[in-house]
């Protein structure tokens, strides 16, 4: 159960687009469509953002994207946003119902 | 509206006992599977355990197996933990969660609740 791995930081400028990768392995991200992606701002409760691999929950803007390739997933958020600075994690079913995180990616807005 | 309300954190000494509760209101809190989701201070999410929404079935992370036990009481629309021979790595905020039974994600978060565990 070791956690995915992302970058630890990412940045861009208000309008600009800003991509963050979610690497595991062939017995979590890579054998299953349950990547799913959560906002977090410190000190509130985590929000889902991207279920499925590209799926928004109702009210999440189409500003943000997901995908996956093999290993790795991605999240994208378009149009980059002054609220969009956060703590941004991945998260992917593991079999067996367990669960794994990314160790996660603190987005800034320049 | 949907809300999750953990309680019960605090300072605990190491190989003692603490029991975490999440209160659950405005949905069919029988009707969902609940997980706990820590985070160590400066680190990232870490899943600790889920449980069915019939309370049936239980699973955990390694770094828990055989200390920590979820439960629940749907008459009270209430989660536990208890967190049995907690070490200084159990330390950090708890969140409960729910899940859509099967859909392996997580759509509402409590805010959580701090956990030391320090002599």
């Amino acid at each position: 159960q070791s956690a995915l791995t992302q970058p630890p930081s990412a940045s861009g400028s208000p309008g600009q687009s800003v991509t963050i990768s979610c690497t595991g392995t062939s017995s979590d991200v890579g054998d299953y469509n349950f990547v799913s992606w959560y906002q977090h701002h410190p000190g509130k409760a985590p929000k889902l953002i991207i279920y499925e691999v590209n799926e928004r929950p109702s009210g999440v803007p189409d500003r943000f994207s997901g995908s996956k390739s093999g290993n790795t997933a991605s999240l994208t958020v378009s149009g980059l946003q002054a609220e969009d600075e956060a703590d941004y994690y991945c998260s992917s079913y593991a079999g067996s119902n367990t669960y794994v995180f990314g160790t996660g990616t603190k987005v800034t807005v320049l | 509206q949907v809300q999750l309300v953990e309680s019960g954190g605090g300072v605990v000494q190491p190989g003692r006992s603490l029991r975490l509760s999440c209160a659950a209101s405005g949905f069919s809190f029988s009707s969902y599977d609940i997980h706990w989701v820590r985070q160590a201070p400066g680190k990232g999410l870490e899943w600790v355990a889920d449980i069915w929404y019939d309370g049936n079935n239980k699973y955990y992370a390694d770094s828990v197996k055989g200390r920590f036990t979820v439960s629940r009481d749907n008459s009270k629309n209430t989660l536990y933990l208890q967190m049995n021979s907690p070490r200084a790595e159990d330390t950090g905020v708890y969140y409960c969660a729910r899940e859509i039974s099967g859909r392996r994600y997580l759509d509402a978060w409590g805010q959580g609740t701090l956990v030391t565990v320090s002599s």
